[in-house]
């Protein structure tokens, strides 16, 4: 089956700085990659996705890339704010199906 | 659209007690999903649906759980009998293409 990692676990960021985080997947079968952002005693919220015939996508403040070559999607958060603190999950799914979570990575702002 | 509703929100029970989480998905989404959250184990998925039909039950941790969906527009997960170690945030979520999920249950077995 499907098998995602992601990197890293815990960051930490200066108010304002860039925030960078990255997934690998091994199914190349899988062409939907979303992103959730998880506060503190809150349920995940889909922030951004993309599909495997794209190859950037950006919403505001933040973007997502993909390689399907190497099997790796990023999550990019530019100018961050202390709001943006919270657990981010990538995710790997052929088109609707089960879904495949990488692990989580906590970032803190620090203002 | 009123989301992927949960109830209980929360749900105290003692050790050995039956527990029942539901769930109703988004309408017209086909796929149903049910997760466990603790933080040494991260987000779990116990089991999913599609089509109201049971498709994946890998993830059920054993025979205690059990999951139904009898129709389009509700889902239970039940435990019985209830331990500590169950003791953790279950999330619902549905699908179509795109998923979402519910506000999630948080159960303590004491």
């Amino acid at each position: 089956g499907e098998n995602v990692e992601q990197h890293p676990s815990t960051l930490s960021v200066q108010e304002g700085d860039s925030a960078v985080i990255k997934c690998t997947y091994s199914d190349s079968a899988s062409n939907y990659f979303p992103w959730y952002k998880q506060e503190l005693g809150k349920r995940p919220q889909l922030i951004i996705d993309i599909r495997s015939n794209v190859g950037e996508k950006k919403d505001q403040r933040i973007a997502v890339t993909l390689n399907k070559t190497a099997k790796h999607f990023s999550l990019h958060i530019t100018e961050t704010q202390p709001e943006d603190s919270a657990v981010y999950f990538c995710a790997a799914s052929i088109t609707g199906n089960q879904f495949y979570f990488g692990t989580g990575t906590s970032l803190t702002v620090i203002p | 659209d009123a989301g992927v509703i949960q109830s209980p929100r929360h749900e105290v029970t003692e050790m050995g007690q039956e527990v029942t989480l539901r769930c109703k998905p988004i309408s017209g989404h086909d796929y149903l999903f049910w997760y466990r959250q603790t933080m040494m184990r991260g987000l779990e998925l116990l089991i999913y649906f599609n089509n109201n039909v049971p498709i994946d039950d890998s993830g059920m941790p054993e025979d205690r759980f059990s999951a139904k969906m009898p129709n389009a527009s509700f889902s239970t997960l039940k435990i019985q009998p209830s331990e500590p170690r169950d003791s953790a945030v279950y999330f619902c979520a549905s699908s179509r293409q795109k998923q979402y999920f519910g506000p999630g249950t948080r159960l303590t077995v004491l």
